[in-house]
């Protein structure tokens, strides 16, 4: 069974310190993501990366930054949380863009700033 | 800017019934549109999508309906099931990876 998996399910951290966001796939998947995911909106794309090494800005990069030094591993990183980040991260990976049948997502990353 | 959103933040039916989830988008230009669902405690899972050519695709017991000329799209579910209580997502976009992703309908199935 394919899986993308997150490494914590929920985290609390205090304001200020950085804070590392881990996720693993294992389907080799070129495509990798991160979202946010807030009560009353919508997924929002924090970053995108389409290989090793390579990313792009989603609609909210700032405060967020992303490394992908393996296929498998992509991970996000606040630099220094700040409370209105407190929320809930998903993370996903696809071999096809054109298509969102093919994205598998984690569980997701219940973060908590305080 | 570009939105998305759903009718109805919940929408209640009984066991059985047919249900019909609806969401309106405003860009125009949009090629590309998905639903998708998310069960308490886990990530989204791909439902069906459909492409601006078409105004109407079906699946295993999902047909999502596409109207361009007022910007709307549907997801009618039939016979739901206790196991198609979820939150129902649809999102629309160019066609890669830059969806404009919906707020989300509650469907309860009710016994």
């Amino acid at each position: 069974d394919v899986k993308v998996t997150q490494s914590s399910r929920y985290l609390v951290k205090r304001t200020g310190e950085k804070v590392f966001l881990e996720c693993v796939q294992d389907m080799d998947h070129e495509n990798m993501f991160w979202y946010r995911q807030d009560p009353g909106l919508g997924l929002r794309l924090i970053y995108f990366s389409y290989d090793v090494k390579m990313k792009e800005k989603g609609d909210i990069p700032e405060g967020y930054s992303v490394s992908r030094e393996k296929k498998e591993r992509f991970s996000l990183i606040l630099e220094s949380a700040s409370t209105n980040q407190t929320s809930m991260y998903l993370c996903a990976s696809s071999s096809n863009l054109d298509s969102f049948s093919g994205y598998t997502f984690g569980s997701g990353t219940r973060l908590t700033v305080v | 800017g570009e939105s998305v959103g759903l009718h109805l933040p919940t929408l209640s039916v009984q066991e059985g019934d047919n249900s019909i989830i609806n969401c309106a988008y405003s860009n125009s230009a949009s090629d590309y549109f998905i639903w998708y669902k998310q069960e308490s405690g886990k990530g989204p899972q791909f439902i069906i999508d459909i492409r601006s050519n078409m105004d109407k695709r079906q699946g295993q017991r999902v047909t999502v309906l596409l109207n361009k000329t007022v910007k709307h799209l549907s997801l009618q579910i039939a016979a739901t099931q206790p196991g198609d209580s979820a939150v129902y997502f649809c999102a629309a976009g160019p066609g890669t990876y830059k969806y404009i992703f919906g707020t989300g309908t509650r469907l309860k199935v009710l016994a």
